[in-house]
């Protein structure tokens, strides 16, 4: 099984950072990732497909990137709206994997 | 509009079965890879199963041989047969799409979960 790290599990930043959240696989998955965010007692969003597209509706502040095994969620300026937690997940290979998940706080 | 309602969910004792079911609307659940994802309380996301377009299957270890994923293409609906219920099953599950790839647009359309207890 394909195992899909994200670390660090909690991120403290304030409005208007530029914040990196990083994501690798344990063997190389291609572009096959995608970036979910979650926020208390909702279902996932969908954020970013295929490690760099982003899905529609999705403000252009967010951004991913990376191929292979490394891959990277970028929020330009943070705002309110964004503080939650995001996920990362591979699609290469059954049993689809998610990362444990990394929130991002308000410092 | 494309959604997905899931339904099915509630209290249930170790060892017993629930079926979950998930309706879409708005896209055909049979053109399209379904996938089961489950969230347990203060845990992560745990993707569950999936139903390919061409009717194949897969589990995750956790679940293999006491769930088993099916859909309706009449009714345009998904389901999860749930045997064997433990209580490290207890969760929000979830339904979510996949369009077929080439090209992969990821899991892009999600329910809004249907939470199962297992507990005496």
């Amino acid at each position: 099984d394909i195992q899909m790290t994200q670390s660090p599990s909690s991120l403290s930043a304030s409005v208007g950072d530029r914040v990196t959240i990083p994501c690798r696989a344990s063997q190389s998955i291609s572009s096959y990732l995608s970036w979910f965010q979650q926020k208390p007692g909702k279902a996932p969003k969908l954020l970013i497909y295929a490690a760099s597209s982003l899905q529609s509706g999705v403000p252009s502040r967010f951004s991913g990137s990376g191929s292979g095994t490394d891959f990277t969620l970028t929020i330009s300026s943070l705002q309110p709206e964004d503080f939650a937690t995001y996920y990362c997940q591979q699609s290469y290979s059954t049993p689809y994997t998610f990362g444990q998940g990394t929130k991002l706080e308000i410092k | 509009e494309v959604q997905l309602v899931e339904s099915g969910g509630g209290l249930i004792q170790p060892g017993g079965s629930l079926r979950l079911s998930c309706t879409a609307s708005g896209f055909t659940v049979s053109s399209n890879y379904m996938s089961w994802v489950r969230q347990a309380p203060g845990k992560g996301l745990e993707w569950v199963s999936i139903i390919f377009s061409g009717g194949g299957t897969f589990y995750a270890d956790s679940v293999k041989g006491r769930f088993t994923i099916s859909r309706d293409n009449s009714k345009n609906t998904l389901y999860l047969q749930m045997n064997s219920l433990r209580a490290d099953d207890t969760a929000v599950y979830y339904c979510a799409k996949e369009s077929p790839p080439p090209p992969y647009y990821g899991m892009d359309v999600w329910g809004q979960g249907t939470t199962v207890t297992v507990s005496s």
